[in-house]
């Protein structure tokens, strides 16, 4: 089992649709969970953090979180040809260290 | 540009040659990360330091890699006698711990090549 898993997609959704994208951790005691946006052949942007169950909103981005499934997920409202990209989930691991693991990320296509 | 710096953009090399790669962090974070991403595929752990100490290294790390930080600033990424596995995109953060937690900000990247 992957630490981080998420589907690799593609998921396509029309302009103005809601994407949602998803990711499961197997680390019960992960504490720290971060959605990262990468453009083809560029380095992955934090977009969204969150550390505790429910949700979190930025803008039209929305983080969902639920330790007890281990599940995190992102929605992105609105959706817009500029959000086409990789999404990558990535989780902090409940042993004392830094480093994050990432799962292999979920291509997203916004279709005009 | 206040953004994290990596030195260079590409490099191409022949198997079994060496390279280094030097990462300058945001200059308030204390802890520096290396990843390597392949295509389709999402970064994957190699080290990292918090100022000049390493704390951890992936056990999938090679002794063919080296990495250090010697004055708690700058970083080097070294890869001995390289094999055309290395070829990847080498990918330095570095992060602060703020109110929030730890949050990691990536540089461009290295995109290694080996023929």
């Amino acid at each position: 089992q992957k630490e981080v898993e998420q589907n690799s997609g593609p998921l396509s959704v029309p302009e103005g649709a809601i994407a949602s994208l998803n990711c499961t951790y197997s680390d019960r005691g992960s504490q720290s969970f971060f959605w990262y946006r990468q453009y083809s052949g560029k380095s992955p942007e934090l977009i969204m953090s969150i550390y505790s169950n429910g949700d979190k909103e930025d803008g039209r981005f929305t983080a969902q979180l639920n330790k007890a499934s281990q599940y995190v997920s992102l929605l992105i409202r609105d959706s817009q040809p500029s959000d086409s990209a990789t999404y990558l989930c990535a989780v902090k691991g409940s042993s004392n260290t830094g480093k994050l693991i990432f799962g292999q990320g979920t291509t997203l296509q916004v279709k005009p | 540009d206040t953004g994290v710096s990596q030195d260079p953009r590409h490099k191409i090399t022949k198997r079994g040659q060496n390279v280094t790669f030097r990462c300058d962090p945001i200059s308030e974070h204390n802890r520096l990360y290396w990843y390597r991403q392949t295509l389709g595929q999402g970064p994957e752990f190699l080290t990292y330091f918090q100022n000049e100490a390493q704390l951890e290294k992936s056990r999938l790390l090679s002794d063919r890699f080296s990495a250090e930080r010697p004055k708690g600033s700058f970083s080097t990424l070294e890869i001995q006698r390289t094999e055309q596995g290395d070829s990847a995109m080498y990918l330095c953060a570095s992060s602060f711990r703020g109110t929030e937690g730890e949050k990691l900000f990536f540089g461009s990247g290295t995109q290694l090549s080996v023929l």
